[in-house]
């Protein structure tokens, strides 16, 4: 069955860059989930999407921003970049329809130097 | 907000042991789900629970959904050693339309051959 799918799977940037991650839900999941893993951490929510409209806040900075497009994926924009941010961020998708059980993706590494 | 509370937060078993672990939190949800995440990996679904009581079972694991709403627990019997991960267990609300998970801290577990 399809999963989640998320890139990259790892990425390198420097203190103050931008970093773009991309998300393409489970086919026909209408709902969009963002979560940040530090080392060593459970998994901190950051922004949902429901159709395309965004349909929680969690603990995401000023600094990063969320979309889910037409054809349902979703892209974190993450910009000004701090040592801190340095983490696992998942992707994860849900469908109403489903009973909003929530699917995950293997995550994107991102490290800041 | 909403915090829940796993234990243990380390397990070290014998191969063939069964094993628990529960969550316990301060307010109702209306769900509970139960992860298992490998090193670098997203977190797995590996039960969900969508009614108080209910007791459902995946091959060498069983969960159940606390009466209260405000507990639950997994169990693995005759573990073996690819079962080593970290088990989350997560709540779930639908107020509102929000479906984000709340995360337990975790259970490493660890499988002695």
């Amino acid at each position: 069955a399809a999963g989640v799918i998320q890139s990259p799977r790892h990425l390198i940037k420097e203190k103050r860059e931008t970093a773009t991650l991309k998300c393409y839900p489970i086919p026909r999941h209408d709902t969009v989930y963002w979560y940040q893993q530090g080392p060593g951490q459970d998994p901190q929510f950051l922004i949902s999407f429901y159709e395309k409209m965004q349909s929680d806040k969690g603990s995401i900075p000023d600094r990063f921003s969320a979309q889910q497009f037409s054809d349902y994926h979703s892209e974190l924009n993450m910009s000004s970049l701090e040592l801190g941010d340095s983490a696992l961020y998942f992707c994860a998708s849900s469908t109403r329809q489903g009973g909003n059980t929530i699917y995950f993706g293997e995550g994107s590494w991102l490290t800041v130097v | 907000g909403q915090q829940l509370n796993q234990s243990p937060q380390s397990m070290f078993i014998q191969e063939g042991e069964d094993v628990s672990m529960n969550c316990t939190s301060s307010s109702i949800f209306n769900t509970w789900l139960w992860y298992k995440q490998d090193p670098g990996e997203g977190p797995v679904l590996l039960i969900a629970l969508y009614k108080a009581g209910e007791l459902t079972s995946n091959g060498r694991l069983t969960a159940q959904f606390g009466i209260t709403r405000k507990d639950s627990f997994l169990n693995i019997s005759a573990s073996i050693p690819s079962d080593v991960g970290i088990y989350f267990c997560a709540g779930q609300n639908s107020g509102a339309g929000s479906y984000q998970l709340t995360f337990g801290k975790g259970t490493k577990l660890s499988v002695i051959p």
